[in-house]
């Protein structure tokens, strides 16, 4: 009965390397959102995506590309990985103001 | 920008203690939340404030938004091991209540 769920919860990698986190939501939310949060714990938004269209687009690399196949999926694709791209990405639906968050993926560049 | 400071950054409290942690910022925001978030988790919704002054209560737990929705606070009353964890406050602006604008954090820990 898990509300919002991530995979993989880790994710150690290469330089260089493509990967991707899949995001899924059971809680029946039409807005859905990636966030990223770092060393220093701060978290900051990184996509938002409502009905499966993008509706915020903060300034991020365009290695980073989301995709919504539907509205209870946002998943995030990571391309040509950087050392400073580790970090824990957390994936969140939402209802009226009340945000709902994944586990995190703990992602690490080596 | 429309950082949202948290203060402080850490604090180390031994169990019964009261504590008090601050968020502020230059902007107005229509609501406030606050998140708290464990070790390995994902935050998670205390509250949300979204009329100047309001005071909200729950159980040991008291949020402030500022009158002029500028900043709030949470007080803890008789801390306990279990409020450990990382104190998030968020905010949100009346045109764009989707985008959440988090604060710094305050990483409280309550000794036994």
């Amino acid at each position: 009965d898990t509300a919002v769920s991530q995979t993989p919860k880790y994710l150690v990698t290469q330089m260089g390397n493509d990967k991707s986190i899949k995001c899924e939501q059971n809680l029946g939310h039409d807005t859905m959102y990636w966030y990223k949060q770092d060393s220093k714990k701060f978290l900051k938004i990184m996509f938002s995506y409502n009905n499966k269209e993008l509706i915020i687009n903060e300034t991020v690399p365009n290695r980073f590309s989301p995709k919504s196949p539907d509205k209870a999926h946002l998943n995030l694709h990571i391309n040509s990985l950087e050392l400073g791209d580790s970090a824990v990405y957390f994936c969140a639906s939402s209802y009226e103001e009340t945000q709902y968050f994944g586990p995190g993926t703990r992602l690490l560049v080596l | 920008t429309q950082l949202l400071e948290q203060s402080p950054q850490f604090l180390s409290i031994q169990e019964g203690e009261n504590l008090t942690v601050y968020c502020n910022s230059s902007s107005v925001f229509s609501s406030l939340q606050w998140y708290r978030q464990e070790p390995g988790e994902g935050p998670v919704l205390l509250v949300t404030v979204v009329t100047g002054g309001e005071v909200k209560k729950l159980k040991r737990l008291t949020f402030q938004f500022g009158d002029a929705r500028k900043d709030s606070s949470l007080h803890i009353t008789a801390a306990q091991p279990g409020d450990t964890g990382l104190y998030l406050c968020a905010g949100a602006k009346a045109y764009n209540t989707d985008k959440l604008i988090f604060g710094t954090g305050t990483r409280l820990q309550v000794f036994p």
